[in-house]
């Protein structure tokens, strides 16, 4: 049950480059989706969140891009830095009644970033 | 900054033993999650608690499994006699109430391995 798909489970770029990792769903009643970055050994932390009412939300270096009649999200990091070296999770969650936002996990992306 | 802690880090356990992981979420949350990470694998969500009650729990949820906040801080879940396929990482998390989703926030982990 693949509900939320990375299809590309490593990139590698260069330091100062953008990084665009993908995402696809296919639960149309996905409402909300997040972006966590996970270090080995530790636990997920979120990055960045997008609401099905919008189509982009920035922070800093990061953004998410959200095409909802594809099911489809991109995060893009620019400038990349070899400190964002890590596995990127994508997850999505309904808001509606009664679901309690449980979260629906991608594979991840190990992203590495090359001095 | 306020952060989820989770105890213990490693736990090994004898098949067929009970163990507790425990977790702190943050001090203001209010819905608290399981998921756990099998090696390899992806994220997947184990339980949902709010208001003092179990609000949703997944398939991989079963009798074995239970959870408690047992005071105003703690949040554990206890695995009533383990088996080999229930080592792996478990994560605690937790959310504030708001409207429509928001992120969650992860703990560290705890490893456990059966043997």
């Amino acid at each position: 049950d693949q509900q939320v798909k990375q299809n590309s489970p490593s990139l590698s770029v260069q330091e100062g480059r953008i990084s665009i990792l993908n995402c696809d769903y296919t639960n149309s009643m996905f409402d909300y989706f997040l972006w966590y970055k996970k270090y080995p050994a530790e636990g997920p932390t979120f990055l960045i969140s997008i609401s099905s009412i919008k189509d982009k939300n920035e922070d800093g270096r990061f953004t998410v891009f959200l095409n909802k009649s594809a099911k489809h999200l991109s995060l893009h990091i620019v400038p990349s830095q070899p400190g964002d070296s890590a596995v990127y999770f994508c997850a999505a969650s309904d808001s509606g009644g009664g679901s309690n936002y449980k979260l629906t996990f991608g594979k991840g992306t190990l992203l590495t970033v090359n001095p | 900054e306020p952060e989820v802690t989770q105890t213990p880090s490693h736990q090994v356990t004898q098949m067929g033993q009970e163990v507790i992981l425990r977790c702190v979420p943050i001090s203001n949350h209010l819905y608290f999650y399981w998921y756990r990470q099998i090696l390899g694998q992806k994220v997947e969500f184990l339980v949902s608690f709010y208001n003092n009650e179990i609000s949703e729990k997944s398939e991989i949820f079963d009798d074995q499994f239970s959870v408690e906040r047992p005071d105003g801080s703690n949040f554990t879940l206890k695995i009533r006699s383990t088996k080999l396929e229930d080592s792996a990482m478990y994560f605690c998390a937790s959310r504030p109430k708001s409207g429509g989703g928001g992120p969650q926030y992860f703990g560290p982990g705890t490893r456990l391995l059966v043997l």
